[in-house]
């Protein structure tokens, strides 16, 4: 079974702080994803990355795939409180056709104090 | 929002009894999927579905089974269950497989078995 370290899994911080949540893993993933959970609802996709180096950016949102696809991270610069959420990230694990079958890390609880 | 809708929102049941959860999908999606979610764990991948009548196993399958005689509706049955598959249980779909085609979930269903 592939598996995704991810950390912290808890964090607390306050609003305009930076903070990087790391997702690693040692199996190699065709494409990592990371999602955003609030409480009572389901996770909801914020980015896909396919390519190793891979670098996207979603406002203040800093995504990066490890070169060799077995890791990634994400950077939250100036958190606000708006960020406060259950943070995941899922890999497609190499060579896997068809179905999504995501593995899924355990993810990181943030709590952006005001 | 992807047109998904899980039933019921909340189910209590006792050790035993069998517990059938609905997912019902509008957006004509091929691929369909139901995850549970532990604290520790993150999202575990338990059936998934790649087309009417098509099903296969995911990672934590035991005690589980699921049917789907319809494109829109995807059904998860605890024959027997126990206190172990107490949890919130997700429904996702996927348009495709494939990294180009992201997951979107359902609110999830809240499972406790006394």
């Amino acid at each position: 079974t592939q598996l995704l370290e991810q950390s912290p899994q808890f964090l607390s911080i306050q609003e305009g702080e930076n903070l990087t949540v790391y997702c690693n893993s040692s199996s190699v993933f065709s494409s990592l994803q990371w999602y955003r959970q609030e409480p009572g609802e389901g996770p909801v996709l914020l980015v896909t990355v396919v390519t190793g180096g891979e670098v996207k950016k979603l406002k203040r949102l800093t995504f990066q795939f490890g070169d060799a696809r077995k890791d990634s991270s994400l950077h939250i610069t100036a958190a606000q409180p708006g960020d406060t959420g259950l943070y995941l990230c899922a890999g497609l694990p190499q060579g896997r056709q068809g179905a999504q079958k995501l593995v899924f890390g355990q993810g990181t609880r943030l709590t952006i104090n005001p | 929002d992807a047109g998904i809708t899980q039933s019921p929102r909340h189910k209590v049941t006792e050790t035993g009894t069998p517990v059938t959860l609905r997912c019902h999908q509008t957006e004509n999606h091929r691929y369909m999927y139901w995850y549970r979610q532990d604290p520790g764990h993150g999202l575990r991948l338990i059936h998934y579905s790649y087309g009417v009548k098509d099903t296969d196993k995911g990672e934590v399958s035991d005690g589980y089974s699921v049917s789907r005689s319809k494109t829109e509706d995807f059904l998860l049955t605890l024959e027997s269950a126990t206190s172990s598959q107490t949890s919130v249980y997700f429904c996702a779909i996927s348009e495709a497989g494939g990294v180009n085609s992201p997951l979107h979930f359902g609110n999830g269903t809240r499972l406790t078995v006394t």
